[in-house]
């Protein structure tokens, strides 16, 4: 496909259990980010990568959430223990940086909901 | 990192015109302004991105006074599928643009 996917598009889980959330960007897209929508509200900075450089973790809320993006390609988004209040959209974007235009294409997001 | 501020919600007849200000009063001076817009259930998509004065495409207008410390998005005649949240950012061309804020809910009304 030509845009951004994710995988699953819906994630029910249990207290205290870890997920793993995938984003596959655009090829040739060399920054991906990640962000957390709550229900009815903005959209939440966590991580960013940008080609081999160290990614900004900036954003990650706590310890129990981290990222990798392997290849320079897939990412994934992994929180651990998942609490309650985890649950929200998690949408990832890539884009090529440094473009005048410099547009985020976004994903359908995973939407996490922990019981 | 520069952060905006724009209404939380708007409401707008169809086929008005509406106006979005959204305040940037940190803007650096590498900086573009970009909108995105968001339809329930789906990822923000783009809409416009500036560096001064004005901008126009087939969506909308953006107007960006000499000081860049706001911006206004204008979307000529709205229609009920306009209905969406609008969200302005700052950043630069490193890709440090990702501050989104809450937004501007826009509701169209019949």
């Amino acid at each position: 496909g030509a845009g951004v996917s994710q995988s699953p598009s819906n994630k029910v889980t249990e207290k205290g259990k870890d997920v793993e959330l995938r984003c596959d960007p655009i090829s040739g897209h060399t920054a991906l980010y990640w962000y957390r929508q709550s229900l009815g509200q903005g959209l939440e900075f966590l991580i960013y990568f940008q080609g081999n450089s160290a990614p900004d973790k900036s954003g990650l809320p706590s310890d129990r959430f981290s990222a990798e993006r392997t290849g320079g390609s897939v990412s994934t988004l992994t929180i651990q223990r998942t609490q309650q209040e985890d649950s929200a959209v998690y949408l990832c974007a890539s884009k090529i940086p440094g473009l005048l235009y410099d547009t985020q294409y976004f994903g359908p997001g995973t939407r996490l909901t922990v019981l | 990192l520069a952060k905006t501020t724009q209404p939380i919600s708007m409401d707008s007849y169809e086929g008005q015109e509406v106006n979005i200000t959204c305040s940037h009063n940190n803007i650096a001076t590498n900086d573009y302004i970009t909108w995105y817009q968001q339809f329930p259930s789906q990822g923000p998509r783009f809409i416009i991105q500036g560096y001064k004065t004005k901008v126009t495409n087939e969506v909308a207008s953006l107007f960006i006074p000499a000081d860049r410390k706001s911006s206004t998005l204008s979307l000529p005649r709205v229609s009920l599928s306009d209905t969406a949240v609008y969200y302005c950012l700052v950043g630069g061309p490193r890709g440090n643009q990702f501050y989104f804020g809450t937004g501007t809910s826009l509701t169209v009304i019949p």
